[in-house]
């Protein structure tokens, strides 16, 4: 177990620019989630994928974003036309149905984003 | 729809003094409910999770919370604070189906004091 991977940890880009991040789940992991997490608050959930299969999106996420998870392994996010707002902690986190619907996720350490 | 909602942005407590954090959650189904703790530039990890069955639940590190049905409660507890506590706590809820993806408090900022 070399637990979730996510890079990069950190990204600065400017606004207006395209970014794409990915994570790596725990191998045999079929769950994978996206959270996002500004200062101060607690991680706001994005969109989660159930093998290859994209099976919910949050109303945050808007038109800019997407996510694939292409062979059911890993998944990239990526950030269109960046806005300042978009600056905030993506994490991935991954789990296994096989251990029950609600198996714990096991966090990545997350990727800062910076928009200037 | 779940929520959860943590006491408390901040508490600062004596080091072997108890810990106690709070959250408080709102569901309409029976619910699941997780703590995880976050250190300063890591992932979070998980302390303890509620499913069914024994209310008390205990996770690592000492830390124990227990289910109060008529409270609506889920408060984490532990008896003696140590340095190595300090970090951020978030208090988290899913339904029973599993199928909605975690809902997380915005979080308990616990600093032990030497």
């Amino acid at each position: 177990d070399t637990g979730v991977s996510q890079n990069p940890r950190h990204k600065i880009t400017k606004r207006g620019q395209n970014v794409t991040f990915r994570c790596d789940p725990i191998s045999e992991h079929n769950r994978l989630y996206w959270y996002r997490q500004t200062l101060g608050q607690g991680p706001e959930f994005l969109t989660y994928f159930q093998n290859e299969a994209q099976l919910e999106k949050s109303r945050l996420l808007s038109d800019r974003f997407s996510a694939e998870r292409p062979k059911g392994s890993f998944s990239t996010l990526e950030i269109q036309r960046t806005e300042q707002g978009d600056s905030a902690m993506y994490l991935c986190a991954s789990s296994h149905t096989k251990t029950g619907y609600n198996s714990p996720l096991h966090f990545g350490n997350g990727t800062r984003l910076t928009v200037t | 729809a779940q929520s959860v909602t943590q006491l408390g942005s901040h508490v600062s407590v004596s080091e072997g003094a108890l810990v106690l954090l709070r959250c408080n959650y709102s569901s309409s189904v029976p619910p699941y409910l997780f703590w995880y703790v976050q250190y300063p530039n890591q992932g979070l990890q998980l302390l303890l999770k509620y499913t069914t069955g024994a209310t008390l639940v205990k996770g690592i590190n000492g830390f124990e919370a227990e289910f109060k049905k008529s409270e609506t409660s889920f408060h984490l507890t532990k008896p003696s604070a140590h340095m190595s506590d300090a970090a951020e706590y978030f208090c988290a809820v899913s339904d029973e189906t599993g199928n909605t993806p975690l809902v997380f408090g915005k979080g308990t900022r616990l600093s032990v004091i030497a």
